[in-house]
């Protein structure tokens, strides 16, 4: 099946510096989405990504859809505590017959630790 | 709040035991979604809806069953359980704009289970 390759597995900062992760695909996703999920609870969805090339911000955070549909990236700028948690990259390819019922493939996840 | 909630949040069972897990939501969504979450593989799909009685597999569909009576709530089943789906099961909920289904998900809390 599909796989998507997320790096860096985990990553140790210091409160106020900027983060970048991203994913990588040997196959075309349509959609890209990036989730972050706190100690105990469900993945909550920060950025959606639908076009190529296309770039995104919520807040602090930005991310892209790679130009050759196989990859996406997250930045995080001026990282604070409560940024901690795992993020995950996950992708959608259309299926036979151009539909996919929304499933998902995802990354292993970044485990991202902030230190104040 | 995408109106999911999962019951038990946490189950502890014995190796060859029936197990279910319940996922209910509120908003009338047309798909729904089982993962399971492991260590190093990040979210995994078992199988999904696409209405109600309409489901089929994901990437890790062995050992479980599904079914779907009705539009609020899937029910994931483990017909007799091993050590190797201790995990954490999350159901998700496929996003709606304006009526239109989009190719967001969005999680519930998750299942804690461990299989003795």
């Amino acid at each position: 099946g599909q796989q998507l390759n997320q790096s860096p597995q985990s990553m140790f900062i210091q409160e106020g510096e900027d983060v970048s992760m991203n994913c990588t695909s040997s196959s075309i996703f349509n959609t890209w989405l990036w989730y972050k999920q706190d100690p105990g609870e469900g993945p909550v969805l920060l950025i959606a990504l639908y076009k190529a090339g296309e770039l995104t911000s919520n807040g602090r955070l930005t991310a892209q859809f790679g130009i050759t549909r196989k990859d996406s990236f997250l930045n995080i700028s001026a990282s604070i505590p409560s940024d901690v948690g795992i993020y995950f990259c996950a992708g959608q390819s259309l299926g036979a017959g151009g539909t996919s019922y929304g499933k998902l493939t995802f990354g292993q996840g970044t485990i991202l630790t902030v230190h104040p | 709040d995408a109106g999911i909630t999962q019951s038990p949040r946490h189950k502890v069972t014995e190796t060859g035991t029936p197990v279910t897990l319940r996922c209910h939501q509120t908003e009338n969504h047309r798909y729904m979604y089982w993962y399971r979450q492991d260590p190093g593989h990040g979210l995994r799909l078992i199988h999904y809806s696409y209405g109600v009685k309409d489901t089929d597999k994901g990437e890790v569909s062995d050992g479980y069953s599904v079914s779907r009576s009705k539009t609020e709530d899937f029910l994931l089943t483990l017909e007799s359980a091993t050590s190797s789906q201790t995990s954490v099961y999350f159901c998700a909920i496929r996003g709606s704009s304006g009526g239109v289904s989009t190719d967001t998900q969005y999680f519930g809390p998750g299942t804690r289970l461990t299989v003795l």
